[in-house]
Formats: C-alpha cells, sequence, structure tokens
C-alpha cells in the first residue's frame, strides 16, 4: 500500500462548478500537508500549504486537513479553465523536513 | 523569482549510453533534488543533496548516480541508460529552514530510452 493515495483522474467539470480534489494517507505521523499544481510540460508548484488540522482559505481554493481520518482536500470554487492542471498532494513528518511524500497526481479538466 | 533550469527539455538516447541531465538554481537553496515522475505514480525521488559535495539516496537510486560540486549545479548521472529508464526527470531545489518546505521545480526533461 502506498503512503499516499490519490486518484489520477481524469477528473472533468464544467465552468463555475465547485471542484473537490482528495488524498488519502497511511501514517499519522504526518504534520505538514501541500498541495502543487502542475501545468501541462512544466514543473510543480506549490498552490496552498496547510500545518495539522484545519482549513486554510486563499482565493478560490481552501485546503482541509483531517488528521483523524487521513484525508486532506483541495476544493476550488468557481473553477475556470485555467484551472486545468494536475494537481498533487505532499506530505511531510516535520517542519523543515526536505523530503517529501507524493500522491500520484489527479488531472482536473475545466469545460468551458 | 526563483529560477530553476534544466539542460534540455527532451533527451533521446540509445541504451548503454551515459546520461548526463543537468539543473541550476539561481537563489543560493541549499537543497536539490532529482524525481522521476511516471503516470499514475506521481514523483519518485531518486537523490538529493543538502550540500556541496553532499548526497542521500532516494527512493529509487538504483543505475543513477548524483553529483554537486557548486552550490547552484546539481547533475543526474544515467550510468548505462536502460529502457525502463524512460520517463519525466524533475529537478527541484528548496531552502533549509522554511516551514512550508516549498520546493521550486524546474521545467522537466523527458527521455527517452531506444
Amino acid at each position: 500500500q502506498k503512503e499516499v493515495e490519490q486518484d489520477p483522474g481524469p477528473l472533468s467539470v464544467p465552468e463555475g462548478a465547485i471542484v473537490s480534489l482528495n488524498c488519502t494517507y497511511s501514517n499519522s505521523a504526518f504534520q505538514y500537508f501541500m498541495w502543487y499544481r502542475q501545468y501541462s510540460r512544466k514543473g510543480p508548484e506549490l498552490l496552498m500549504y496547510t500545518y495539522s488540522s484545519g482549513n486554510k482559505e486563499d482565493g478560490r481554493f481552501t485546503a482541509q486537513v483531517d488528521k483523524s481520518s487521513k484525508y486532506i482536500s483541495l476544493f476550488i470554487r468557481d473553477s475556470q479553465p485555467s484551472d486545468s492542471a494536475t494537481y498533487l498532494c505532499a506530505m511531510s513528518y516535520r517542519r523543515s523536513n526536505y523530503q517529501l511524500i507524493w500522491g500520484a497526481g489527479t488531472k482536473l479538466i475545466i469545460k468551458p | 523569482d526563483v529560477k530553476v533550469t534544466q539542460s534540455s527539455r527532451y533527451l533521446v538516447k540509445r541504451t548503454g549510453e551515459k546520461v548526463f541531465l543537468e539543473c541550476v538554481q539561481d537563489m543560493d537553496h541549499e537543497n536539490m533534488f532529482w524525481y522521476r515522475q511516471d503516470p499514475g505514480l506521481g514523483l519518485r525521488l531518486i537523490y538529493f543533496s543538502y550540500d556541496v559535495k553532499m548526497k542521500e539516496k532516494g527512493d529509487i537510486p538504483e543505475g543513477y548516480s548524483v553529483s554537486r560540486e557548486k552550490k547552484e549545479r546539481f547533475s543526474l548521472i544515467l550510468e548505462s541508460a536502460s529502457t525502463n529508464q524512460t520517463s519525466m526527470y524533475l529537478c527541484a531545489s528548496s531552502l533549509s529552514g522554511r516551514a512550508n518546505n516549498e520546493q521550486f521545480f524546474g521545467p522537466g526533461t523527458r527521455l527517452t530510452v531506444l
């Protein structure tokens, strides 16, 4: 079993829809949770970062962590075609630990 | 803006060839990483380096070696390329001590081994 599971998709939704992307993990020691976005033919870039449980909001994006269920989510409101990308979750055990554990990535397609 | 550059976007090599992939970052980051990315498998860490001349094996180091002679440059070497090393190779760098562990990625090198 992988430490981090993520549905590869593709997930196709109409423009304006609310998108929910998810990862589950097996190791309760993870404390730091990240979402990266990767456009086609580019490297990933950090989108959201959260520590421990709770929610974090940044514009149309909300990251949610439920440590009791070992489940993290990224919500995108009012989705736009420019949000079409692969979204990867990543986790680490401790602050400034440079080794990240990655999900496989979910390919998201927003249809105009 | 942090910039991570990789020497080639696309590379085609033959089985048994020695392959060099170069990565350069311009933000004085201590940490540098080499990943490979394959469909359904996500990012898998090959090697990382936390200082000049220092290196640590990642999850899949077999068939690869690395070199870091200068802080800004991290090279990945395929000693004898094989077809199962056909993949997208991503280089990344990060600053030590940052709470969010943010890694900055290059655009990737798509390597095909024939």
